[in-house]
């Protein structure tokens, strides 16, 4: 069974990055697309962008600037890099496998990030 | 951006009720629609994609139904193991939304 974990700091403080890593057992990322959202307090959630089996990758326009998503195959892992951060970067954030044509069908419990 | 308006916000209901939980888009996204179910402090749960189709796994009291702008989820008999937070999610076109969530609790 696809399993993704999300592991990374859990406190930022403001203009700095924020690294996140997605590490997923039981289905190889060189196959479908894996991706990054984000719940917001108060529960408004964000699509923040994802990278497909061959690399390629597709951010929200209201991030890109400021986003990099990677990935390391041997590690079957991705990563999530927010660059410049402010408070209102404060959220849950989820990785997830994509299917095309399905969109988002497994996810992780989610890493609480607090910028301050 | 497409804009997902979902009703209602909370929904207090009890245990073999049906329930109806509705998405409407800001404009046309072709069926590509999702509903996930989420419990505190868990992953989100796939239910149904592309309006109509049930995950494998998910019990058959689960159905979704719309076209165009308006989608529906319903719950034919809620179950105990039914209340948590849903919301639906589009992806016919970048950047994929989501509606706001429906939290539905026990009466």
């Amino acid at each position: 069974e696809v399993q993704l974990q999300e592991s990374g700091p859990g406190l930022v403080k403001p203009s700095q990055s924020l690294s996140l890593t997605c590490s997923v057992t039981g289905y190889s990322i060189t196959s479908n697309y894996w991706g990054w959202i984000r719940k917001f307090p108060g529960n408004k959630m964000e699509w923040i962008g994802h990278i497909s089996y061959s690399g390629s990758t597709s951010y929200n326009p209201s991030l890109k600037s400021r986003i990099s998503i990677t990935r390391d195959t041997s590690k079957n892992q991705f990563f999530l890099q927010l660059n410049s951060v402010t408070t209102e970067d404060t959220a849950t954030y989820y990785c997830a496998r994509a299917t095309e044509g399905i969109a988002f069908d497994y996810w992780g419990q989610g890493v609480m990030v607090t910028v301050s | 951006d497409i804009q997902m308006t979902q009703s209602p916000s909370l929904l207090s209901a009890s245990v073999g009720d049906r329930v109806t939980i509705n998405c409407k888009a800001s404009q046309n996204i072709n069926k590509y629609l999702n509903w996930y179910q989420q419990k505190l402090g868990e992953a989100p749960k796939l239910l149904i994609y592309n309006t109509n189709n049930l995950q494998t796994g998910i019990p058959s009291r689960f159905s979704g139904s719309g076209s165009g702008t308006d989608y529906t989820l319903t719950i034919s008999s809620l179950q105990p193991e039914d209340f948590g937070t849903y919301f639906c999610f589009q992806h016919n076109s970048w950047p994929y939304t989501f509606g706001a969530g429906t939290k539905l609790e026990l009466k």
